[in-house]
């Protein structure tokens, strides 16, 4: 079965810094790789995606996510962050495109000082 | 579109009493998911549906939950009897399976169960 690793379960960082939230998969073939964010109270929102084709992959909000094959990875990064980024930052993988649901990892709690 | 909407935002019960959470997805999705959410365990698909069909509910904790979806606008996910530890977010997710294989759920903002 896939899993998901999130390693970092909180990042503290200043604003206007950049940020790389890191993601770990373990799946015997190329899936489907996907980061959400979710907001204090709110549900979870779709960031970015990645299918297949150009592994580096933008997404909403100035976020951006790369695929590497060769260290089972799916990084989220952002060159600048705001205080509104603040929130916990979830990666996901699916297999069937993910009509069988997704499995999330734990997730990453975003701090960001002022 | 509303997007997912779910019902009720926050419920407060008590042991061994029954809760019934509501779920309208995205009109025209044909997947339907239900998610919890729990400090300790993340987040956990429980079961999930395809044209009002259960397709998979082996994320079920057991015998307790149940969960129908009678026709393509509406679910729901009961609790009969409720416990303590039944207390976390119940998220809802619909989809729509596409040709490429590129579904993308679309979550709605949860319900907050406790149960004391």
């Amino acid at each position: 079965a896939q899993s998901v690793t999130q390693p970092d379960i909180h990042i503290t960082v200043s604003e206007g810094a950049s940020l790389e939230l890191r993601c770990n998969y373990s799946y015997g073939a190329t899936p489907y790789l996907f980061w959400y964010v979710q907001s204090p109270g709110q549900g979870l929102q779709l960031l970015l995606k990645y299918f297949s084709g150009d592994t580096l992959v933008q997404g909403i909000k100035g976020f951006e996510a790369e695929f590497k094959r060769s260290q089972s990875s799916f990084n989220l990064r952002k060159p600048s962050v705001h205080w509104s980024d603040a929130a916990e930052y979830f990666c996901a993988v699916a297999v069937g495109g993910g009509a069988d649901g997704l499995t999330f990892g734990k997730g990453t709690h975003l701090i960001i000082q002022p | 579109d509303a997007g997912v909407i779910q019902s009720p935002r926050h419920e407060v019960t008590e042991m061994g009493q029954e809760v019934t959470l509501r779920c309208k997805p995205i009109s025209g999705h044909d997947y339907l998911f239900w998610y919890r959410q729990t400090m300790m365990r993340g987040l956990e698909l429980l079961i999930y549906f395809n044209n009002n069909v259960p397709i998979d509910d082996s994320g079920m904790p057991e015998d307790r939950f149940s969960a129908k979806m009678p026709n393509a606008s509406f679910s729901t996910l009961k609790i009969q009897p409720s416990e303590p530890r039944d207390s976390a977010v119940y998220f809802c997710a619909s989809s729509l399976e596409r040709a490429s294989g590129a579904n993308v759920l679309t979550f709605g903002a949860g319900s907050r169960l406790t149960v004391l």
